[in-house]
């Protein structure tokens, strides 16, 4: 099936600097989204994208609907503490299909 | 608005016995879907319902899962026989016209 492959792995920064993780596919892509998942809590959608080359931002968060339609990214300027987490990227082919997920970013925000 | 609700939160069995998770979604959302969540993976999608049908069921086990949303609203995920594999976090979501999918907190499931 349909992978994604989302990098880095992981992240360890200290707090105040600027975050980027990113998101490719081999198959073009009609959505893409990005989630933040906490421990023992389900994810929660940080940002919807629907457009290739769409930039849309959510407080410190800003992510990008590749041109080739192939990949998106996310940055996080300026992270706090709470910013720690899991981010998954997840990509739908189609319109209403199955929405396909990246294996995560675990991001460690050192005070 | 009242987010997606799941129970129960935890659950542990032992291999070859039953386990059922419910789900009930936000209301008005037309589109259920039940992920599993393998440790150190993303979600993988089990089954989605729209309305009380069944738009999407081919990556669920179907030897021995099942699942069901009888009113279009609650929703049922059953495991029997659970298998060692099994262990994962079981997360109901939903959705309408828009962005989400929204997700619940899941149902953690350890089979000894």
């Amino acid at each position: 099936g349909q992978q994604l492959n989302q990098s880095p792995q992981s992240m360890f920064i200290q707090e105040g600097e600027d975050v980027s993780m990113n998101c490719t596919s081999s198959s073009i892509f009609n959505t893409w989204l990005w989630y933040k998942q906490e421990p023992g809590e389900g994810p929660v959608l940080l940002i919807a994208l629907y457009k290739a080359g769409e930039l849309t931002s959510n407080g410190r968060l800003t992510a990008q609907f590749g041109i080739t339609r192939k990949d998106s990214f996310l940055n996080i300027s300026a992270s706090i503490p709470s910013d720690v987490g899991i981010y998954f990227c997840a990509g739908e082919e189609t319109s209403g299909s199955r929405l396909t997920f990246g294996e995560g970013t675990q991001l460690t925000v050192n005070p | 608005e009242a987010g997606v609700a799941q129970s129960p939160r935890y659950k542990i069995i032992e291999k070859r016995q039953s386990v059922a998770f419910w789900c009930n979604p936000i209301s008005g959302h037309a589109t259920l879907y039940w992920y599993q969540q393998i440790l150190g993976q993303g979600p993988k999608l089990l089954i989605q319902f729209q309305n009380n049908g069944v738009v999407d069921d081919s990556q669920l086990p179907k030897d021995r899962f099942s699942a069901e949303r009888l009113k279009g609203v609650d929703s049922t995920l059953k495991i029997q026989p659970a298998k060692l594999e099994d262990s994962a976090v079981y997360l109901c979501a939903s959705s309408f016209v828009g962005p989400g999918p929204f997700f619940g907190p899941g149902t953690r499931l350890t089979v000894l």
